[in-house]
């Protein structure tokens, strides 16, 4: 167990539709990564913030964007849902400090479904 | 923009036989970073690396960052059937952290 939660489990919608993933990252944790896992495309980095404020962006979509709360829970939008957003997405967290090591405690992931 | 590439994309290894999965970037790294997913499960870090031309050990893999900061290469002995997996290297050029595509590894008996 990684300390880093995420929720739901498993979400299955229509194309058209949004939804909402949630993370809470590992206690201490000022910096949070989504990354998108698909199939053929391994990991792509979609954005990063750190203690509220988005610190980094990677491949994320116009119809996708992601906050993170005073409470440095973060949840990650996703809207107007086509087939090829089917993916797991996973939510990591670190300590975020750039000069040390920083390794990133991933949690389980969100299995999305769109049909 | 910055771009890691890691080959090769699968590797079939018979037990017992040591293999090396190889981490490009396109530009100089501040560091480099390797994780492994197990099937089913999710990314779990397992080093980083620092300094041009360092070397680290962990029991039977061994880490190395090129002299140019640029590339990495993870190389493991006597493969075990635990070694199953999905092995990232993640370089971090500022603020972005960005992934290769991974080296996925089965193992034959």
């Amino acid at each position: 167990d990684s300390g880093v939660t995420q929720t739901p489990k498993h979400l299955i919608t229509a194309t058209g539709q949004r939804v909402t993933l949630r993370c809470s990252p590992r206690s201490g944790d000022l910096s949070v990564y989504w990354y998108q896992q698909s199939l053929d495309q391994g990991l792509q980095f979609l954005i990063q913030y750190y203690n509220g404020e988005e610190r980094a962006k990677g491949n994320i979509l116009e119809r996708f964007s992601a906050q993170q709360f005073p409470d440095l829970h973060s949840e990650l939008n996703l809207s107007s849902l086509e087939l090829g957003d089917s993916a797991l997405y996973f939510c990591a967290s670190s300590v975020g400090s750039y000069g040390g090591i920083d390794e990133q405690f991933f949690g389980p992931g969100t299995r999305l479904t769109v049909l | 923009g910055q771009q890691v590439m890691q080959i090769p994309q699968y590797q079939h290894v018979q037990e017992g036989e040591d293999f090396t999965t190889y981490c490009n970037s396109s530009t100089t790294l501040s560091n480099i970073q390797w994780y492994k997913q197990r099937p089913g499960g999710h990314p779990v870090f397992l080093i980083q690396l620092v300094k041009s031309g360092e070397v680290k050990k962990q029991k039977r893999l061994t880490f190395q960052f090129g002299e140019a900061k640029k590339n990495s290469s993870l190389h493991i002995t006597a493969t075990q059937t635990t070694d199953v997996g999905t092995y990232f290297c993640a370089g971090r050029s500022d603020y972005k952290l960005s992934f290769g595509a991974g080296t996925t590894v089965t193992v034959r008996a």
